[in-house]
């Protein structure tokens, strides 16, 4: 199995809600990545885990809260979003911090 | 700051041409430099390059590094309607897991 997955494929919320977006990889890979990819533009680092540990917060507002349950899953529970956070999500997912990355399709999210 | 500017950001041809996308960057310690495809999903991992002067193939797809100058570019032979995409460049620097990406080069292939 060669592929990163997303779930859900779209999502609309309202600021009040509370969601989560899921990724699963079972390429082995102990290095995951959220990314935020804003229309026409390059996506935006957000978080790194490795070894299921928070690696790297790009200084991300808190009402996004990542979650690694083990080394084939990674959550992005999100609550209070405004409608400036509605964007593409990437999740991505490497061999180790440094090799190269592979991307899922994304969950495409929408805040009224 | 790393960074990374691609040109063009846009680019039209017809199917069968060839064409050469580029980027250049600055980035405190080098560690690697990828090229990804990006069409309506999530970006496809074309090459990643971390020594000057060695060209990487795949199919009608090349791209080279030069560490010197600080630039790569894409080759594309024989374009295909299915090449047109956003091709994106990104680098990674000393911080090992962060890429930065470039605006990444929109190509239309027409029939």
């Amino acid at each position: 199995d060669t592929e990163v997955t997303q779930t859900p494929k779209h999502l609309v919320m309202g600021m009040t809600n509370k969601k989560s977006l899921k990724c699963e990889q079972h390429m082995g890979h102990r290095a995951m990545y959220w990314y935020k990819q804003k229309a026409k533009k390059p996506p935006e680092l957000m978080f790194v885990y490795s070894y299921e540990k928070l690696s790297i917060n790009e200084s991300v507002p808190s009402r996004f809260s990542p979650e690694c349950p083990n080394s084939s899953l990674l959550n992005l529970h999100l609550h209070a979003l405004q409608p400036e956070d509605s964007a593409l999500y990437l999740c991505a997912s490497s061999r180790l911090i440094g090799d190269t990355q592979y991307f899922g399709p994304g969950t495409r999210l929408t805040v009224l | 700051e790393d960074k990374v500017v691609q040109s063009p950001l846009s680019l039209v041809v017809h199917e069968g041409d060839t064409v050469t996308l580029n980027c250049s960057y600055e980035v405190t310690n080098f560690r690697s430099l990828l090229w990804y495809k990006q069409e309506k999903k999530a970006p496809t991992f074309l090459f990643m390059l971390t020594s000057s002067g060695i060209e990487k193939k795949s199919g009608r797809l090349s791209s080279i590094l030069d560490k010197k100058e600080l630039f790569s570019i894409l080759n594309i032979t024989a374009t295909q309607t299915g090449d047109s995409a956003v091709y994106l460049c990104a680098v990674r620097g000393a911080s090992g897991s962060r890429l930065t990406f470039g605006e990444g080069t929109q190509l239309t292939v027409n029939p």
